[in-house]
């Protein structure tokens, strides 16, 4: 699986866009995208994921750029309960023992 | 919603005991999975199991193994407790063995692991 970076901590205003961004420079054609979080004391949870296009569910976009060398997860109205660790993950999808490889993230702080 | 439910939140055991670590899931979900988190160290599974009686090591297996007698239950055992494996400890179900949303892991809450 290709490498992510991640800045490891971002502040973020609540009420305001949080763009979260992570570099994927060696990604390869097959392999998806995908965004976890990890609030406190809990289990990660799935956010969305996507492999070239553009991606919106109920609890964020997913914008990847056209070369497919980094994307970055909005979350479009910030709340103090999105202040968690978020995590970019790529992975070949159809590989069903190729298994997701968590790193150290992005901490983000939403701050009243 | 799927939920994934793991038996404890809060372990505290004794170098040598016996440890069980019980998850339960209610969809249906194949594969199942066993993480542990250590700060610095990110998350590392230990084992998974694609479907009842199936087994396969992760990264880390040595001094775990794991059960799994029905298809919502996986159970992970420290035969011998040791103080390094003092942790938090993550089950994990997916619906897809295959495809795009293989990648789509349901996690329980955790359980986290004191050995004294």
């Amino acid at each position: 699986d290709a490498k992510t970076t991640q800045p490891p901590s971002m502040d973020c205003a609540e009420g305001r866009a949080a763009n979260l961004p992570c570099n994927h420079s060696t990604i390869s054609g097959n392999e998806y995208v995908y965004w976890y979080r990890q609030i406190h004391s809990q289990g990660p949870q799935y956010i969305i994921h996507g492999l070239k296009n553009n991606e919106t569910n109920e609890m964020a976009s997913l914008i990847i750029t056209e070369d497919r060398k980094s994307s970055t997860l909005i979350l479009p109205h910030a709340t103090l309960r999105d202040t968690a660790v978020y995590y970019c993950i790529v992975r070949v999808a159809g590989n069903a023992g190729n298994m997701l490889t968590f790193g150290g993230g992005t901490r983000l702080m939403v701050k009243p | 919603d799927v939920k994934v439910t793991q038996s404890s939140r809060y372990l505290v055991k004794r170098t040598g005991e016996k440890v069980f670590l019980e998850c339960v899931q209610d969809m249906d979900h194949e594969n199942m999975f066993w993480y542990r988190q250590d700060p610095g160290l990110g998350l590392r599974l230990i084992y998974f199991s694609y479907d009842v009686k199936m087994k396969e090591k992760g990264d880390i297996p040595e001094g775990y193994s794991v059960s799994r007698e029905k298809k919502e239950r996986f159970s992970l055992i420290l035969e011998s407790a040791s103080t390094n494996q003092t942790s938090m400890y993550l089950c994990a179900s997916r619906l897809k063995r295959e495809g795009p949303r293989s990648g789509e892991l349901f996690f329980g809450e955790g359980s986290r692991l004191t050995v004294l």
